[in-house]
């Protein structure tokens, strides 16, 4: 069955550094999204992505974030200038169609550490 | 803002119990999601529905649009049932906020 893959699985960064989380969604999927869970918090939704641009963010998804699609098949989560508190595991996932009115398929997350 | 409360946080149960976890919310949607969160934390999607039932294996989804509730029910659970269970809803005005997600329900199955 076709994945969401996401590397690296954990990556550990110093503060004030950017990050490029990296998502390759199923192949045929057209919807695409971002959530993070902070350690011991719920999994909180932070952006979805539909015909190359934003379609939704959160208020947590601030200029400090960015996303992008720079090709077919990656789809990427920057975080310019980390801070302590985007230590959380990173989830990307994405979807054949429509808004979050259908199956989701995830990945199985990047786990940040900023120091 | 959907304040989505699941209930309860953590069971721990025999193998063969039935299982039954709780969601319920507070603003009406148009859809909800039952997740799977493993222990090495990747999430797997169990069902999608925006009413009635629908059924998996020896998973059950049901969902009262009325009462605002949605229950997940195993039957002859299993020691690999063990897993946070994730209820995640999708807000009646097609989403604007994204989804809005419980805080999960911390199952352990015993042999």
């Amino acid at each position: 069955e076709p994945e969401v893959t996401q590397t690296p699985s954990h990556q550990v960064t110093q503060m004030g550094q950017e990050v490029i989380l990296r998502c390759v969604p199923i192949s045929n999927h057209l919807y695409f999204y971002w959530y993070r869970q902070i350690l011991g918090q719920k999994v909180e939704f932070l952006v979805s992505f539909y015909n190359n641009e934003i379609s939704e963010k959160s208020e947590i998804f601030d200029d400090q974030f960015s996303v992008e699609r720079p090709d077919g098949s990656n789809f990427t989560l920057k975080i310019r200038s980390t801070k302590l508190e985007d230590s959380a595991m990173y989830f990307c996932a994405s979807s054949g169609q429509g808004d979050h009115n259908s199956p989701l398929h995830f990945g199985n997350g990047t786990r940040l550490t900023v120091t | 803002k959907n304040e989505v409360e699941q209930s309860p946080q953590n069971l721990t149960a025999q193998e063969g119990e039935f299982i039954t976890i709780n969601c319920s919310y507070s603003v009406g949607i148009s859809a909800l999601h039952w997740l799977q969160q493993h222990p090495g934390g990747g999430i797997v999607s169990l069902f999608m529905l925006s009413s009635g039932k629908k059924k998996h294996g020896r998973l059950i989804a049901t969902i009262n649009i009325q009462e605002k509730h949605s229950s997940l029910h195993i039957t002859a659970s299993h020691p690999r049932d063990s897993a946070v269970y994730i209820c995640a809803v999708v807000g009646s005005g097609g989403g604007a906020d994204g989804l809005t997600f419980g805080k999960g329900t911390h199952l352990i199955i015993q042999p």
